[in-house]
Formats: structure tokens, sequence, C-alpha cells
């Protein structure tokens, strides 16, 4: 059964400041992985994809890489800024139990402080 | 113009009371799926809908019936609730069957049971 972990759980940095956050995952069978952003109160937005024979994807002053193998993805956020404060949840995709679907982390929570 | 639309947006009721989430997508996509999230905050799927039909069933109480009329269409139905139920429904959608590509999400549906 496949697991995402996410550390750390909740992350407070001053602007401008450079950050990465973590996730792990069990199962190296995956398809894909994303990185999602989730504001109080609102849906989610999609970030970056990397599919599984990717190693990363860069969109602006975001970057995430993929290490299929140790199981092991970073999203890396250049000069933070107070826009950037919101939950990111990081997500496999994979077949499990004959099915593909995406199995979430519970996300880490980041404020970036003017 | 919103991509995915859900309504209503916050629903309170009673313990046993029958209640509908719906939800709407104008992007074209063949596949929608259902996500609930829970006071932990953690995201997982509960039913996914290719083209109208059913490809995904996470183990989800039968009082949880997922109906789509159409593709661009996917309302969950939810008998007899329970204070369980309690927590935010979010819809997504997608362009491929597998969903290898990027979800789109709701805004999600805040659900309290009383």
């Amino acid at each position: 059964k496949q697991e995402v972990t996410q550390i750390p759980a909740a992350l407070s940095v001053p602007e401008g400041e450079n950050l990465v956050l973590n996730c792990s995952f069990t199962d190296s069978a995956i398809y894909n992985l994303q990185w999602f952003r989730q504001d109080p109160g609102k849906g989610l937005t999609s970030l970056l994809l990397i599919q599984s024979s990717q190693r990363e994807q860069t969109s602006g002053r975001l970057n995430a890489s993929l290490d299929k193998s140790s199981g092991r993805s970073t999203l890396y956020i250049a000069a933070s800024q107070p826009g950037d404060s919101a939950t990111y949840l990081c997500a496999v995709k994979g077949a499990q139990g004959g099915s593909e679907k995406l199995v979430f982390g519970k996300g880490t929570k980041l404020t970036v402080n003017p | 113009d919103t991509a995915v639309s859900q309504t209503p947006k916050y629903l309170v009721t009673q313990m046993g009371n029958d209640k509908s989430i719906k939800c709407e997508q104008n992007l074209g996509h063949d596949t929608m799926y259902w996500y609930k999230q829970d006071s932990k905050k953690f995201l997982k799927i509960m039913f996914s809908y290719n083209n109208k039909e059913l490809i995904i069933n996470e183990t989800v109480p039968n009082r949880f019936s997922p109906k789509s009329p159409d593709k661009a269409h996917l309302n969950l139905h939810i008998n007899s609730l329970e204070l369980g139920d309690s927590a935010v429904y979010f819809c997504a959608s997608s362009q491929d069957s597998r969903g290898l590509d990027i979800q789109y999400f709701g805004a999600g549906t805040r659900l309290s049971v009383l």
C-alpha cells in the first residue's frame, strides 16, 4: 500500500529565503508525482507534475525533483514571498489494487513572514 | 469562468438526512473524481469516473452514491448522514482517462453534520 510522507508538517521562514519541502513515498512503482498548493478555504492548484521518467520540473521560482528509486521528491522555492504562504501537498500516481489513483501526503503548511 | 465548480460551498445538516453535492467541469475532460479531506487535512480519493463509467470505488460506504449524467457532471449523493461524514469534499477532473496528467480541483464543499 502506497504511503506518502511530507516533512516538515509546518515551516515558517522570513521573506526572501530559499526553502525546500520534502516528500517521500514507499512504493517506487509510480506513474508520476504532483505538487499542489492549497490555500485556506480553497481547492488545490497543481504546481508541477513530474512523470516517472523525468528527474525534475521547473516553473518560475519553483523547482521539483524526483528520485524514484529512493522514493523521494523535493520542492524548492526560491526567494520566498508572503504570497507563497499556503499548504503544499505532494501526491503520487500509481497502480494500487488494479486502479490508478493519486495518493496524497498530509502536506507542509508554509508561512512566509514579511 | 470557473473550470471545476461545486455547489454548495457549505452544507450544514442533521444526522440521518440525505444530501447531494453537485460538480461540473467546463474543461472538456473525460475523467472526474471525488475526494474527501478529513479534519486532519488528509485528502483521500473516493470515486473516479471516466466518460460516465465508474473506474475507482475506494471502499466508500454504500451510503455514498456518485452519479454522472454526462461526462461534464459528477454529483455525489449521501444517504443517512453520519457525524463522521463531516469533511470537505473536493471534485476534480483530468483529461487523460488514466489520470496521468494534471488534475484540476474545485473549491470544495464543507459538509458539517450535526
